[in-house]
C-alpha cells in the first residue's frame, strides 16, 4: 500500500533556532499534503495544506511566517520550524491522499530547549 | 465553526466488557474516519465512514454513521488489553480531505 515517510522522527533543538521536518510520498504523487500538530495528551489541530507548486493554505491561528511550508514536487513536502521556541515543541505529523485513501506520516516529535 | 466532540474522553473497562465511544459532529461530511494511536506512535487508520447507514467491524471494533444525527459511533466488543490506546474520530467537511479531529478518547482495558 501507499506510505508516507516522514522525517526525522525525533529532533531536539535550541531556542532560535530552524528546524526541517521532511514529508515524502514513497511510491504514489500527492499534489496535496496536510500538516497536523499534536500538543501532549490532546488532538490533532490542522496546521496547513500544501500544494504542490504553489502556496500553502494555513489554518485561522497559524503562523505562515514561522511554519514555512514548500511542496516542491510531487512527492516532497517540507515543513520548517523557523525561530523555534519552546511552545513549539510538539508532535508534527503530515498526511497525504490517494486514491481516496488518507495516509498518515509516522510523525515527528520536536522538542525545543 | 465545525465542532467535532466525541465522550467520553476518558475510559476504563474490564476486559471482557463491551462499551461504545461517541463522536458527534455539527456540519455534514461525507467522511467520517476512526484512528487510533499508541503513545508516542502516529495514527493507524481503523475504519472509513462514507454513507448514513454505513458499518463496519474489523476484530472486536465496529463502527457505523448516521449522518442525518451526525453521530458515528465505535463499539467495542469485549475488550482486550491490547486494544488500550486513544481513539481519534475525525470529519472531512469539505471533501478535501483536511480532517479536524475530536478530542480523543483514551481507553485503558483492566485485567
Amino acid at each position: 500500500g501507499a506510505v508516507v515517510s516522514q522525517h526525522p522522527s525525533r529532533v531536539i533543538c535550541k531556542s532560535g533556532t530552524s528546524v526541517k521536518i521532511e514529508c515524502r510520498s514513497l511510491d504514489f504523487q500527492a499534489t496535496t499534503m496536510f500538516w497536523y500538530r499534536q500538543f501532549p495528551k490532546q488532538s490533532l489541530m490542522l496546521m496547513a495544506t500544501s500544494n504542490e507548486g504553489s502556496k500553502a493554505t494555513y489554518e485561522q491561528g497559524v503562523e505562515k511566517d514561522k511554519f514555512l511550508i514548500n511542496h516542491a514536487s510531487l512527492t516532497l513536502s517540507t515543513l520548517t520550524v523557523t525561530s523555534a521556541h519552546p511552545e513549539d515543541s510538539s508532535f508534527y505529523i503530515c498526511s497525504a491522499e490517494q486514491n481516496e485513501k488518507l495516509f498518515f506520516g509516522s510523525g515527528t516529535q520536536l522538542s525545543v530547549l | 465553526e465545525l465542532k467535532v466532540e466525541q465522550n467520553p474522553l476518558f475510559l476504563s473497562m474490564q476486559e471482557g466488557k463491551n462499551y461504545t465511544i461517541y463522536c458527534n459532529y455539527s456540519t455534514t461530511s461525507d467522511r467520517l474516519y476512526w484512528y487510533r494511536q499508541d503513545p508516542g506512535k502516529s495514527l493507524e487508520s481503523l475504519f472509513v465512514l462514507l454513507s448514513n447507514g454505513a458499518v463496519k467491524q474489523e476484530g472486536r471494533l465496529m463502527a457505523s454513521l448516521d449522518t442525518k444525527a451526525r453521530l458515528s459511533t465505535l463499539h467495542i466488543t469485549a475488550a482486550v488489553h491490547d486494544l488500550s490506546a486513544t481513539y481519534f474520530c475525525a470529519v472531512d467537511p469539505n471533501s478535501g480531505y483536511a480532517l479536524n479531529f475530536g478530542k480523543g478518547t483514551s481507553l485503558l482495558v483492566t485485567p
